[in-house]
Parts: structure tokens; C-alpha cells; sequence
């Protein structure tokens, strides 16, 4: 089942601006990782952020995680038209027998105009 | 180094037909994972390989959906009896799985699918 819900579900902004997207979970994790989707192909991996960290950065990127709050959320810094994708907010579940399978959100299309 | 591959492409198939996709994983990648993605949808988990272990079957959907991995690498997922509503992406991807202190930690790294048309 899928655990992960995101918003927006589209964000439309100009090249320089910062996009911000959130995603909330339901279970306890053991991580939680940030793909890009172009084309609606394959997915790239953007960054994991383990449950005990609070913060991460790389690159134009920084990925805050709130466990109490079981979200976390994604900020692209001086967007670029290049960014435009949809992004997937993506949990590793803690438990026994997790296998690492991953639990994806249904994604934020963003679309960064030239 | 080469990364995750998947064969063929794009499918297109006749309702009641069976197919096979194959998945390469990058060289080893002890774990391999199949996931379904619908059109506009999130990507949802069907199956998982790590090692010589018994794979997580837990996200098939149905009997008609099976998938194998010979000799710990090449997996190929098997769609028997089409329908309509297995029209999706597919997409493999394979990790090592390391154990640190709370937990397994892993990066997936994704092929770039199979895209299945069943008509």
C-alpha cells in the first residue's frame, strides 16, 4: 500500500525560485529517500536522510525530517528549467523482517518556466 | 560502471497473452526489487530478491504475476494471462544492503523500465 502522500501534487514556479515539497508517512521508518522522475521513466536518486538525522544538504538540495510528525520535505534552491520532474518521497519501514523495500508517495510534478 | 538494465523497452501486447521482462541489476547488487508504476501513479512495490533468502512476494498483485532471479543476478518477472489493467511501467532496481547500528540502510538505483501496453 502506499504510505507516502505529497504536496503539492504540482507546483509550477520560475527559474531562481525555491520549490518546496512535502511529503507525510504513516509507519515508523528506517529512512526516507527523495527520487526525480523525468519523463516517467526511470528514477533517479536525489538523497537519504536516515531517521535519526534531522537535516541534509547536497548540492541545491536540503531535506529536512520531522519523525514526530512523520513528514519530511524537499527544497530545491535557485530552481533551474532543468529541475522540472516529478519527485517521489520514497520510506524504508522499521520492522522486523523489512526487507528494504521502498514505500513511495504519488509524487509532486514541477515544472520550473525559463 | 553500467547501471540497472531493462529489455525490452516498451511491450505491447494482446489481452490473454503472457510476457516476460528482464531486469539486469548492476554488478553486485545483492538485492532486486520489481515495482509497478501506473500512469500519473507512484510507484508500487511487487517484489523483492536479497540473496539466497526467500524473496518478499508481498506486493504481487495477483497469481497471474511471478518473477525469478537465476544465479543471484538477471531477474525476469513474468505477467501470465494479460489484462487491460497490467498496462504500466515496470521498473527494476537493485542496492547492496548494508547493516548499521538501527537498521538496514540502502540506495535503490533504478532502470529505466518497461513500458507494458496490453490492448
Amino acid at each position: 500500500s502506499q504510505q507516502g502522500e505529497e504536496d503539492p501534487q504540482a507546483l509550477s514556479i520560475q527559474e531562481g525560485e525555491n520549490a518546496t515539497m512535502n511529503c507525510s508517512y504513516k509507519t515508523s521508518i528506517n529512512n526516507l529517500q527523495w527520487y526525480r522522475q523525468n519523463s516517467g521513466r526511470g528514477l533517479v536518486h536525489l538523497i537519504l536522510i536516515r531517521s535519526n538525522e534531522r537535516e541534509k544538504h547536497s548540492g541545491r538540495l536540503r531535506v529536512t525530517l520531522d519523525t514526530s510528525k512523520k513528514s519530511s520535505s524537499l527544497l530545491i534552491t535557485a530552481s533551474r528549467a532543468a529541475d522540472t520532474a516529478s519527485y517521489f518521497c520514497a520510506t524504508s519501514e522499521r520492522g522486523s523482517g523489512n526487507t528494504g523495500k521502498l514505500i513511495f508517495g504519488q509524487g509532486t510534478t514541477l515544472q520550473v518556466k525559463p | 560502471g553500467a547501471g540497472v538494465s531493462q529489455s525490452p523497452s516498451n511491450k505491447v501486447t494482446e489481452k490473454g497473452k503472457d510476457v516476460e521482462l528482464r531486469c539486469d541489476p548492476i554488478s553486485g547488487h545483492t538485492a532486486l526489487y520489481w515495482y509497478r508504476q501506473s500512469l500519473g501513479q507512484g510507484l508500487e512495490f511487487l517484489i523483492y530478491f536479497q540473496g539466497n533468502s526467500a524473496p518478499d512476494k508481498s506486493g504481487l498483485p495477483s497469481d497471474r504475476f511471478s518473477a525469478e532471479r537465476t544465479g543471484g543476478s538477471v531477474s525476469t518477472l513474468t505477467i501470465q494471462r494479460t489484462q487491460q489493467e497490467d498496462s504500466a511501467v515496470y521498473l527494476c532496481a537493485s542496492s547492496l544492503v548494508s547493516s548499521l547500528g538501527q537498521g538496514k540502510m540502502e540506495t535503490q538505483y533504478f532502470g529505466p523500465g518497461t513500458r507494458l501496453l496490453v490492448l
